[in-house]
């Protein structure tokens, strides 16, 4: 079955920091991946996504994430956190093909929060 | 419109009532799907629809939850009979289509608060 881990519930690094979020994933075949971001009382906002092609993948607010698929990971990174990144993040999968196509599959999330 | 739009955004419903939320999708999105998000447990699928039709209701919790979509437009998800352990954010999200298009990630509506007294 498909399913999505992201091992960290909470996460508080300092301004300026480096960030690094994990989510592992579980599927039977190369999967569609991305992370989206939700700030307190807003929706999802998409930050990056892997499709096919180089593992490194940028996306917005100077967010970017490896696919390794050795690993069964898709970890997001950020060189140095700004106190606007402090929201909840969420690694989501997708199948290429099959009854489920099309229903992303969510982790739990990992709230990051920002030290001045 | 311009982005998804959920309504109320906020419900607050005494246990054993009925509620619908409402779902007004990205125009030209033919792919409109339902998630509820309960404190600590992530997002978790309800239903997908592609036009009006549901092909995939297997999220749908019990009988209580039921959802429609008209004009391949607006859904409403109707809860009844609520219960406490109803409470949660309810989020839409639409995309162009399933499939190839789909995967360029939904657009996700600001969800409805439900809580249930």
């Amino acid at each position: 079955a498909q399913s999505v881990t992201q091992p960290d519930i909470h996460i508080t690094v300092s301004e300026g920091a480096s960030l690094e979020l994990r989510c592992n994933y579980s599927y039977g075949a190369t999967p569609y991946l991305f992370w989206y971001v939700q700030s307190p009382g807003q929706g999802l906002q998409l930050l990056l996504k892997y499709f096919s092609g180089d593992t490194l993948v940028q996306g917005i607010k100077g967010f970017e994430a490896e696919f390794k698929r050795s690993q069964s990971s898709f970890n997001l990174r950020k060189p140095s956190v700004h106190w606007s990144d402090a929201a909840e993040y969420f690694c989501a999968v997708g199948g290429r093909v099959g009854g489920s196509q099309g229903n992303l599959i969510f982790g739990k999330g990992t709230k990051l929060s920002v030290k001045p | 419109g311009a982005g998804v739009s959920q309504s109320p955004s906020n419900k607050v419903t005494e246990k054993g009532k009925d509620v619908e939320l409402r779902c007004d999708p990205i125009s030209g999105h033919t792919a409109l799907y339902w998630y509820r998000q309960s404190l600590g447990q992530g997002l978790e699928f309800l239903i997908y629809f592609q036009g009006n039709s549901a092909p995939d209701k297997s999220g749908l919790p019990s009988d209580r939850f039921s959802a429609e979509r008209t004009g391949g437009s607006v859904s409403t998800l109707t809860i009844q009979r609520t219960q406490q352990e109803d409470s949660a954010v309810y989020l839409c999200a639409s995309s162009l289509a399933r499939g190839q298009g789909a995967w360029y990630g939904y657009t996700f509506g600001s969800g409805t608060r439900l809580t249930v007294v």
